[in-house]
């Protein structure tokens, strides 16, 4: 099976401006988690989307959205960017059986540059 | 508590020695601590993953110790090689409103001396 794939793989922005960032899950994943990683503030959880409804979300502000299509695939959107959201962002699928925490596979990530 | 603290920061071993990461949690409504392992402009790649109904688990030269009672548990590379050199992440799963969540700890930076 392909792995999780993400694109673009870098995009560098500017301050203001707004970015969506694409993930396609593993075939038959239907759970599409966001995670930003940063050096200073680790792995930290954005949003986990389900059957193109999103079950949970992290403490990131209203500028960092996302959304799943009937397929699965997912983008999230961050409007108004600023310096400090320069992370890379991860997405990571899963088939999750109900009630029941399983392995989540990440892909290789977008590297987002705000100057 | 959501948080997993994880130890040391840095780690650098000698060729052919233990490699050993230490993790700690506070929510009892974990259940399921998997490891990841990245390298330099990679995602996170599945190592190893324990649930809390076992203590130790192993798979080639990776081996998790986990201990329910203290609420750690751990990650030892024997044998470890140069090739092991990366960034090594401790996570910890639990449900919340039907959804997975994986709350990770700090990392690692392993270096391996040839």
């Amino acid at each position: 099976k392909a792995g999780v794939t993400q694109t673009p793989r870098y995009l560098i922005k500017t301050r203001g401006q707004q970015v969506t960032l694409s993930c396609s899950p593993i075939s038959g994943h239907r759970s599409v988690s966001w995670y930003q990683q940063t050096p200073g503030q680790g792995l930290q959880f954005l949003f986990e989307y389900f059957s193109e409804t999103q079950r949970n979300k992290g403490n990131f502000p209203g500028r960092f959205s996302g959304r799943q299509f009937s397929n699965s695939r997912s983008e999230m959107n961050v409007s108004t960017l600023e310096l400090g959201d320069s992370a890379l962002y991860l997405c990571a699928s899963s088939s999750p059986r109900s009630g029941i925490t399983d392995t989540q596979y990440f892909g290789p990530g977008t590297r987002l540059t705000v100057l | 508590q959501q948080q997993v603290k994880q130890s040391p920061q840095s780690l650098i071993v000698q060729k052919g020695g233990i490699s050993i990461i230490n993790c700690a949690y506070e929510n009892t409504a974990f259940d399921y601590f998997p490891w990841y392992q990245q390298f330099p402009g990679k995602g996170p790649a599945l190592l190893i993953a324990i649930r809390p109904d076992v203590s130790e688990k192993k798979e080639g030269r990776f081996t998790i110790s986990f201990n329910k009672s203290a609420k750690q548990f751990s990650l030892h590379i024997m044998d470890s090689q140069p090739g092991d050199s990366a960034t090594y992440f401790c996570a910890a799963s639990l449900i919340i409103q039907g959804a997975q969540k994986l709350v990770f700890g700090q990392g690692t930076r392993l270096t391996i001396n040839p």
